[in-house]
């Protein structure tokens, strides 16, 4: 079965770190990008970044620049969203989604994982 | 930077038809920016509907296409359902692999 299996819910402190994991399965992890959406509550989705699973490159949002590191693992097909000095704002839905790399669209979402910062 | 503009709203009848568009702060939506949709329910993920301008995602019913309307992509809801009432958002190719998504559209259908 096609899917991208997300981690559980966070709750986070302020000026910690949090790291979502996304793991693939049904397909063959490294023939697709993987982007990385978050949806703050009430609010609509923003691009956070993108990891090519074939060779690790990554490509990041510049509001997220300097914060957001994107890895992955190919023996496990899992990707790996870690975010760093974590304030309120980013109290959000982070989504992972399959990369189309030909028409450049995400055609398989992940279910989302709830991030929680608060003091 | 190049902001991707929604409707914040829009209503439809059922059984009508409503025009939804994607534009940019700064020129035209053309096809290279490879425009897909994407429609959300609150509480779910985001499924997705249409790509590449005008080619319907597997399952998505023929009721939505997609276009190019003058200088915005377009998503089109022809024959509007109760179920049709969700957000939905553009999204963009902006080239050197940067994507941005539009504000999206609240579509109420009464």
């Amino acid at each position: 079965q096609v899917q991208l299996v997300q981690s559980g819910a966070e709750m986070k402190k302020p000026g910690a770190s949090v790291k979502v994991s996304c793991k693939a399965s049904g397909y063959t992890f490294i023939s697709y990008y993987m982007h990385w959406v978050r949806q703050a509550p009430g609010q609509g989705l923003e691009w956070m970044g993108i990891i090519n699973p074939s060779g690790g490159s990554t490509n990041y949002a510049q509001k997220f620049q300097g914060r957001v590191s994107m890895t992955r693992d190919t023996s496990t097909t899992t990707v790996y969203m870690e975010l760093s000095s974590l304030r309120s704002e980013d109290t959000a839905v982070y989504y992972c989604a399959r990369g189309d790399w030909i028409h450049y669209y995400m055609d398989l979402w992940g279910k989302g994982t709830t991030v929680t910062v608060s003091s | 930077q190049t902001v991707v503009t929604q409707e914040p709203s829009f209503s439809v009848s059922p059984g009508g038809t409503v025009t939804l568009t994607c534009g940019l702060s700064s020129g035209s939506v053309s096809t290279s920016y490879y425009p897909s949709w994407y429609q959300q329910t609150p509480g779910q993920a985001p499924r997705t509907l249409i790509y590449s301008t005008n080619t319907r995602s597997s399952g998505v019913p023929d009721r939505f296409s997609g276009s190019i309307l003058g200088n915005k992509a377009a998503l089109t809801i022809t024959g509007a359902q109760a179920d049709d009432e969700s957000d939905y958002y553009c999204m963009l190719y902006m080239g050197s692999d940067i994507w941005v998504f539009g504000g999206g559209t609240k579509l109420t259908v009464l």
